[in-house]
C-alpha cells in the first residue's frame, strides 16, 4: 500500500486570497496523479490527470503542478471564491487505473 | 439517463444479511471501480474491473464480491454484512486506465 499524503488537512481562506496545498506520493513507479474536487453531499469531480514530470494544468482559477522526481504536486487556487469551498483529493494511479487517494485538504473560503 | 447511477441510494440492513449495491453507466467505459469512504482513510478501492468479465481486488476487498457480465453494470455484493461495512460506497468509471474517473452519487449503507 502506497502512502499518499496531503497537507494541510484543512485551511481557511478569505475570499479573494490565493492559496495552495500539497500532495506527496512515492516517486518510484509513477504512472499518473489525479486531482478531484469533492463538495459536501456530492460526488468527487475530476480536476486534472497529470502524467509527465513538470506538467502544469489549469482550469479557470485552479492550477496544478507535478514533480515526479521528488514525488509532489501542488494545487493552487487563485482569488478564492466561496464556491471553491470543498475537499480537494489527490490520488496516485497505477497502470491499471487503480487510485490510491490521500485523505484530502478541506478548503473553506469565507466571504 | 446518461451518466453513472447507483442504486439504492440509501440502505439499512442487518448483520449477516447479503446486500447488493448496483452501479450502471451509459458511456460504455471499459473501467469501473468501487470505493468506500471511511473517516480517516478517505476513499479506498474495494474492487475494480478493466472490462466485462475482468475484475481484480483493490485495497480492501475482504467481505465483498463483484461481477461484471455486461460492460455497463458492476454490482457489488456484501456476502454477509458486518457493522464495519457501514459506509458510503461510490462507484466510478473511466474510459481508459489513464483517464479521469467519473463518480456515481454514492450509496449510504448502514449495517445494524
Amino acid at each position: 500500500i502506497l502512502n499518499v499524503e496531503q497537507s494541510p488537512q484543512s485551511l481557511h481562506v478569505q475570499e479573494g486570497d490565493s492559496t495552495n496545498f500539497t500532495c506527496s506520493f512515492p516517486s518510484s513507479n509513477f504512472y499518473a496523479l489525479h486531482w478531484y474536487r469533492w463538495e459536501t453531499a456530492k460526488s468527487p469531480e475530476a480536476l486534472f490527470v497529470m502524467t509527465l514530470n513538470g506538467d502544469e494544468k489549469k482550469k479557470g482559477r485552479i492550477s496544478a503542478t507535478l514533480n515526479t522526481k521528488e514525488g509532489y504536486s501542488y494545487l493552487y487556487i487563485k482569488g478564492s471564491q466561496p464556491e471553491d469551498s470543498a475537499t480537494y483529493l489527490c490520488a496516485f494511479s497505477d497502470s491499471w487505473g487503480k487510485l490510491q487517494f490521500g485523505a484530502g485538504t478541506q478548503v473553506v473560503v469565507t466571504p | 439517463d446518461a451518466g453513472i447511477t447507483q442504486s439504492p441510494r440509501y440502505k439499512i440492513t442487518e448483520t449477516g444479511r447479503q446486500v447488493t449495491l448496483m452501479c450502471h453507466q451509459t458511456w460504455s467505459h471499459s473501467y469501473m471501480f468501487w470505493y468506500r469512504q471511511d473517516l480517516g482513510h478517505g476513499l479506498r478501492l474495494i474492487y475494480y474491473s478493466a472490462a466485462a468479465d475482468i475484475t481484480d481486488k483493490g485495497e480492501v476487498p475482504d467481505g465483498y464480491v463483484v461481477s461484471r457480465s455486461k460492460t455497463e453494470n458492476f454490482p457489488l455484493t456484501l456476502e454477509s454484512a458486518t457493522r464495519s461495512q457501514t459506509s458510503v460506497y461510490f462507484c466510478a468509471s473511466s474510459e481508459d486506465s489513464y483517464n479521469e474517473q467519473f463518480f456515481g452519487p454514492g450509496t449510504r449503507l448502514t449495517v445494524l
